[in-house]
């Protein structure tokens, strides 16, 4: 299947602080990108819906202005949490998907966020 | 509004086989996916079905009833390394992803 990477892995951060999340596809071109998050024990929350060369769209209740998408090219999105708090402490994914075809959506390994 | 039901937890031993259902409500339909999740790891893709039957990939099969608003991921032969959660999602006519809570699967020797 395609291969979609993440970075960093972990994350542990002060409170206050912004931190960057890298998702990339690796062995193709996703024009549209998304961002995910997970609380323990918990279903898949889907934050964003990251698009090329414009901007994302938020899920309802999600800040945009506190969790920042860019997606500047064809193979990478980042996402930023800005002014990180305790309670943004999550597993935060990113998929792609494969722009033709049955419309799959691949996942990267994630990110684990401790905010302290 | 639109849902995604499958059982909480299952329980199975090891080269056994078990069935996890997915009833889904959604505005349209374009699939219905399956994806595998171990704790602490994203999600891996498992299967897509958007054609009424059977679909079969190794010991994992997919299912398929349009009409009902039912699937159902098969699990033959067993191993513990498939304990895991396994995740029902629906893509709607909008294209977006509507997840299920997934089915915590617990492998027993």
């Amino acid at each position: 299947g395609a291969v979609v990477s993440q970075h960093p892995s972990w994350v542990i951060c002060k409170s206050g602080t912004s931190v960057k999340i890298e998702c990339r596809s690796l062995d193709f071109q996703a024009t549209t990108m998304f961002w995910y998050r997970q609380f323990p024990k918990q279903s898949l929350m889907l934050m964003a819906t990251s698009n090329e060369g414009s901007k994302a769209t938020y899920e309802q209740g999600v800040e945009k202005d506190k969790f920042l998408i860019n997606h500047a090219s064809l193979t990478l999105s980042t996402l930023t949490v800005t002014s990180a708090h305790p309670e943004d402490s999550s597993f935060y994914i990113c998929s792609a998907r494969i722009p033709t075809g049955q419309e799959t959506q691949y996942f990267g390994p994630g990110t684990r966020l401790l905010v302290l | 509004g639109q849902n995604i039901d499958q059982p909480t937890e299952m329980t199975a031993t090891e080269g056994a086989i078990v069935q996890i259902n997915c009833t889904y409500q959604t505005s349209g339909f374009n699939g219905l996916f399956w994806y595998q999740q171990h704790a602490g790891e994203a999600p891996t893709f498992l299967s897509y079905n958007v054609l009424d039957g059977l679909e079969e990939k190794g010991r994992f099969s997919s299912f398929l009833s349009r009409s009902k608003g039912y699937s159902y991921l098969l699990l033959k032969e067993l191993q513990m390394k498939d304990s895991a959660s396994y995740l029902c999602a629906v893509m709607d006519s909008n294209y977006q992803l509507i997840w299920g809570a997934g089915t915590k699967l617990i492998i027993k020797p």
